[in-house]
C-alpha cells in the first residue's frame, strides 16, 4: 500500500499568516496515464471533508486562490496564504493513483 | 447543485449485517465512479470501496479490511449507490461517507453513522 506521510501533525497560525503542509508518499503517484492523483481535503469541525486541490495543483470549483498545491512524484505541498478563520480544521492529503486509495493522517490547523 | 445523501446507518451487533444507501443528484450519475470512505471516531479517513460505471463493467474495488465482507453496488436508474456490510466487526464503527469523483473525492455526503457493539 502507498503510505502517505503528512507533516506537521498540527500547526498554529495567526490570522492573515501563511502556512505550508507537506505530504510525502512511499511510492511515486504518477499513474500509467501520466496523471498524478494527489489531492488535498479540508475537514472543518463537525463537517464532511471537502476537496480543495486535485491532481497536485488544480483548485476545485469555488476554492479560493489562497490555496495552492505543488509537487511531483512523491513530494507534495499545500500552501495557504492570508489565513482566515474559515480555514481552520484538519487537512488531509490523499492519493487516487494506486489501490487501495490512501490518505495522510491529517494536519490540524489552529489559531495561535 | 450536487447532492449526496446517505441513509440506513444505526447500531448493530458484531457479526450482523447492515446496508447503507446514498441518493445522488445534481450530476450525471451513470457517468460517475462512486466511492465509500469511512472515518472512525476521532480518527482519519479510510477509503472503503469503489464502483465504476457501466462502460467499465461496474468493476468494484475494496480495501483489504473489508474485502469479502462488504459489497458496493449501484442502481443507475435510481441514482443510488449502496454498501452491503456483512459480518460486521467492532472496528467497522465509523461515519461512512458516500463520495463521487475521478482520481479524487470531489463531492461528499453528510455521512451516516454505523456503530457495531454488543
Amino acid at each position: 500500500d502507498v503510505v502517505m506521510t503528512q507533516t506537521p501533525v498540527s500547526l498554529s497560525v495567526s490570522l492573515g499568516g501563511q502556512v505550508s503542509i507537506s505530504c510525502r508518499s512511499s511510492q511515486s503517484l504518477v499513474h500509467n496515464n501520466g496523471n498524478t492523483y494527489l489531492s488535498w481535503y479540508l475537514q472543518k469541525p463537525g463537517q464532511s471533508p471537502q476537496l480543495l486541490i486535485y491532481k497536485v495543483s488544480n483548485r476545485f470549483s469555488g476554492i479560493s486562490d489562497r490555496f495552492s498545491g505543488s509537487g511531483s512524484g512523491t513530494d507534495f505541498t499545500l500552501k495557504i496564504s492570508r489565513v482566515e478563520p474559515d480555514d481552520l480544521g484538519v487537512y488531509y492529503c490523499g492519493q487516487g493513483t494506486q489501490y487501495p486509495y490512501t490518505f495522510g493522517a491529517g494536519t490540524k490547523l489552529e489559531l495561535k | 447543485a450536487v447532492q449526496l445523501v446517505e441513509s440506513g446507518g444505526g447500531l448493530v451487533q458484531p457479526k450482523e449485517s447492515l446496508k447503507i444507501s446514498c441518493a445522488a443528484s445534481g450530476f450525471t450519475f451513470s457517468n460517475a465512479a462512486m466511492y465509500w470512505v469511512r472515518q472512525a471516531p476521532g480518527k482519519g479517513l479510510e477509503w472503503v470501496a469503489r464502483i465504476r460505471t457501466k462502460p467499465n463493467n461496474y468493476a468494484t474495488y475494496y480495501a483489504d479490511s473489508v474485502k469479502g465482507r462488504f459489497t458496493i453496488s449501484r442502481d443507475d436508474s435510481k441514482s443510488m449507490v449502496y454498501l452491503q456490510m456483512d459480518n460486521l466487526k467492532t472496528e467497522d464503527t465509523a461515519m461512512y461517507y458516500c463520495t463521487a469523483g475521478s482520481g479524487s473525492f470531489d463531492y461528499w455526503g453528510q455521512g451516516v453513522m454505523v456503530t457495531v457493539s454488543s
